[in-house]
């Protein structure tokens, strides 16, 4: 069946720092694949997404690119800063599992000025 | 604004007695789904639903009930709560969207502790 499998937390960068968080997944079908960022007390909210093979996400400088040949969506970000301290999810969602969303554990993030 | 809205916010209940959490979206969705989140264990979905009156077991369903009698409610039920189910849970919704895959949203969460 469908799956994400995403890098083991947590992540404790200093500001300023380059960012990488693994992620890689197993699909039947020709997935979408998604990032949702959850901030402290809140619910997930969407990041960035990719639709196809080679796409690249991007948004508030992170980005992701969707890598069919290597099953591969990795969200990275070339200089963090103290407010994205964060869980991040990966995620996909496959139409022929009728639209149903994976979630991998998530990554927690924590920035330090 | 495009939204998911889960009541409460925060809930204390006993062993046993019996709980609802609503879940209402604005967005004439057809899919929706809840999740609960564990420390270590991430997102699980407990059920899910392809539209009014279709539902399904999600990978963690049992203590729980679901219906869905119109598009927009997907209320969550624990007929008899244990201490167990003590968790975040999270409401989503997303729509196929033209054969396309679109994002899922997510409404604020629903912290239940159960003594």
């Amino acid at each position: 069946g469908d799956s994400v499998t995403q890098m083991e937390g947590p992540v404790t960068l200093s500001e300023e720092a380059f960012l990488t968080i693994n992620c890689t997944y197993t699909a039947t079908g020709y997935p979408s694949l998604f990032w949702y960022v959850q901030y402290p007390g809140e619910g997930l909210q969407l990041l960035l997404k990719a639709t196809k093979a080679d796409d690249k996400g991007s948004n508030k400088g992170f980005e992701a690119t969707y890598r069919k040949e290597t099953t591969s969506f990795h969200l990275e970000k070339g200089s963090v800063q103290v407010s994205d301290s964060a869980v991040y999810f990966c995620a996909l969602s496959d139409l022929y599992t009728g639209n149903q969303f994976y979630f991998g554990t998530g990554t927690s993030l924590t920035v330090i000025p | 604004e495009a939204q998911v809205t889960q009541n409460p916010r925060y809930l204390i209940t006993v062993t046993g007695k019996k709980l609802t959490v609503t879940c209402s979206q604005n967005m004439n969705h057809e899919y929706m789904s809840w999740y609960r989140q564990d420390p270590g264990l991430g997102l699980r979905q407990i059920y899910y639903s392809m539209n009014v009156e279709v539902t399904d077991k999600g990978d963690v369903p049992e203590g729980y009930k679901v219906s869905r009698k119109e598009k927009r409610n997907f209320p969550l039920i624990l007929e008899s709560p244990s201490p167990n189910q003590t968790s975040l849970y999270f409401c989503a919704s997303s729509s196929p969207g033209e054969g396309m895959n679109t994002e899922a949203f997510f409404g604020q969460g629903t912290r239940l502790t159960v003594v």
